[in-house]
């Protein structure tokens, strides 16, 4: 499969282990952030999103926690497996933008160890 | 699978020449997003069709163009290809609301030689 992550910070987890992605974002004015997993040769599959009118929002396995303040976003992931290893980033998006506007940070490998 | 369709998967070409991407969208999406995704700027926003007609536009280069068709499917036209048009192109596709998130296909992997 194709690699987009040969120069991203890498972040390196046991099985089972819980993980921490982060991300700054740019814009202090953009209000949907989304979380993405991109595994090598396919392509980019959310996971996640969260306005920012919320601090924090759960998924299955996954908890997305917004910081408005400091610009900062997270992704956690409880009992990583192997299956989760994929570049993950986030992307966020003005008011009243949709898609077209989403503006992606640059990514996370993610390196689940058996 | 995303149901999002991108064909050819792989492409190898020459500089200056002149490749078509070609796109099936979900079955039900009118909407279909174009993006580039090289290691050194991430993914990029080109351009946005909604129902046959242009209706954003982001960093596509004038090289570049795009099109979709009645029956909602979407080709990226890049002409006189360059060496730093090697990337991954993506498609995505939605209902064109803003409201449900977009699918991507699995891209296009091109390179020019």
């Amino acid at each position: 499969g194709e690699s987009v992550g040969l120069h991203l910070p890498t972040l390196s987890v046991q099985e089972g282990d819980n993980s921490i992605i982060n991300c700054a974002y740019s814009n202090s004015a953009s209000d949907y952030f989304i979380w993405y997993k991109q595994e090598s040769g396919k392509g980019p599959q959310f996971i996640i999103d969260i306005r920012s009118n919320m601090d924090k929002r759960q998924g299955q396995r996954v908890t997305v926690l917004l910081n408005k303040t400091v610009k900062h976003l997270s992704l956690q992931i409880a009992a990583t497996q192997p299956g989760d290893s994929a570049v993950y980033f986030c992307a966020e998006t003005a008011p009243d933008g949709g898609y077209s506007t989403l503006t992606f940070g640059k990514g996370t490998m993610l390196l689940v160890s058996p | 699978d995303s149901g999002v369709t991108q064909t050819p998967k792989h492409l190898i070409t020459a500089t200056g020449q002149r490749v078509t991407l070609r796109c099936s969208p979900r079955s039900g999406d009118l909407s279909v997003y174009w993006y580039q995704q090289s290691l050194d700027q991430g993914l990029q926003f080109l351009i946005q069709y909604y129902n046959g007609e242009e209706r954003a536009k982001g960093n596509i280069l004038e090289r570049f163009s795009a099109q979709q068709f009645p029956d909602l499917h979407s080709e990226l036209n890049l002409s006189s290809l360059e060496l730093g048009d090697s990337a991954l192109y993506f498609c995505a596709s939605d209902d064109g609301t803003g409201v449900t998130e977009a699918f991507f296909g699995q891209g296009t992997r091109l390179t020019v030689v």
